[in-house]
């Protein structure tokens, strides 16, 4: 089952934050976070195991709450560059499939 | 060091018409997954090989069939077209397999328009 992710879209200023959440109705082993610009091929940004840790990649880091089966990605300070469609991808238990969601699309405008 | 590779870039078919895509993946990734993207469903999972086997299988049609080389090249193939095949189709290759958190790359994808 897709893992849903809010919100849909999303319009900041540069410099501003957002969060985006992904949440799944089954336990989870793994989500892993894509970005793709359009036009172009998705991008890896980073995976979380279960376990509730929180990465970083330059001023975007992740959280993945294992009991809620939620993860959400926090863009700080936002750049131009940040714009795409983000992708939350994830592998449950059982661990069969990749799964993603359906997208969050942010536009950062100067 | 390569991406990952896809061709043809466009295809335009018709219904009923049978399609070939074909995938390199970045030297020495042994795992190729392909995905159905459409601005409707978003990414879909379609398979996934390793090593010469298909691991996983998402819920597609039987219509959907792939195959993996031994170099690790793969071709996923499409018969009998409906109008609902158009799409973009990636591919990704990864290091390791999928359930083993593999970071995928992803190529630029085909994107198969059915008339």
């Amino acid at each position: 089952q897709q893992p849903v992710q809010s919100p849909q879209a999303v319009i900041l200023r540069e410099g501003e934050d957002a969060v985006i959440n992904c949440s799944s109705s089954k336990a989870l082993y793994s989500v892993h976070w894509y970005r793709q610009k359009h036009g172009e091929a998705p991008v890896f940004l980073m995976i979380l195991l279960k376990g509730g840790e929180q990465k970083g990649h330059d001023k975007i880091s992740a959280s993945f709450n294992e009991k809620k089966q939620q993860s959400s990605l926090y863009l700080t300070a936002s750049q131009l560059s940040y714009s795409g469609t983000y992708f939350c991808g994830t592998i449950n238990n059982a661990g069969n499939m990749l799964t993603f969601g359906g997208g969050t699309r942010l536009m950062v405008k100067p | 060091k390569a991406g990952v590779t896809q061709t043809p870039r466009y295809l335009i078919k018709t219904r009923g018409q049978q399609v070939t895509l074909s995938c390199s993946p970045i030297s020495g990734h042994r795992s190729v997954s392909w995905y159905q993207q459409t601005p409707g469903q978003g990414l879909q999972f379609l398979f996934e090989y390793f090593s010469e086997t298909q691991r996983n299988k998402g819920n597609f049609p039987g219509r959907f069939s792939g195959r993996q080389f031994s170099n690790s090249r793969s071709e996923m193939n499409v018969s009998t077209l409906e109008l609902g095949d158009s799409a973009l189709y990636l591919c990704a290759s990864s290091l390791r397999q999928l359930t083993d958190t593999g970071e995928l790359f992803f190529g630029e994808g085909s994107r198969l328009t059915v008339l």
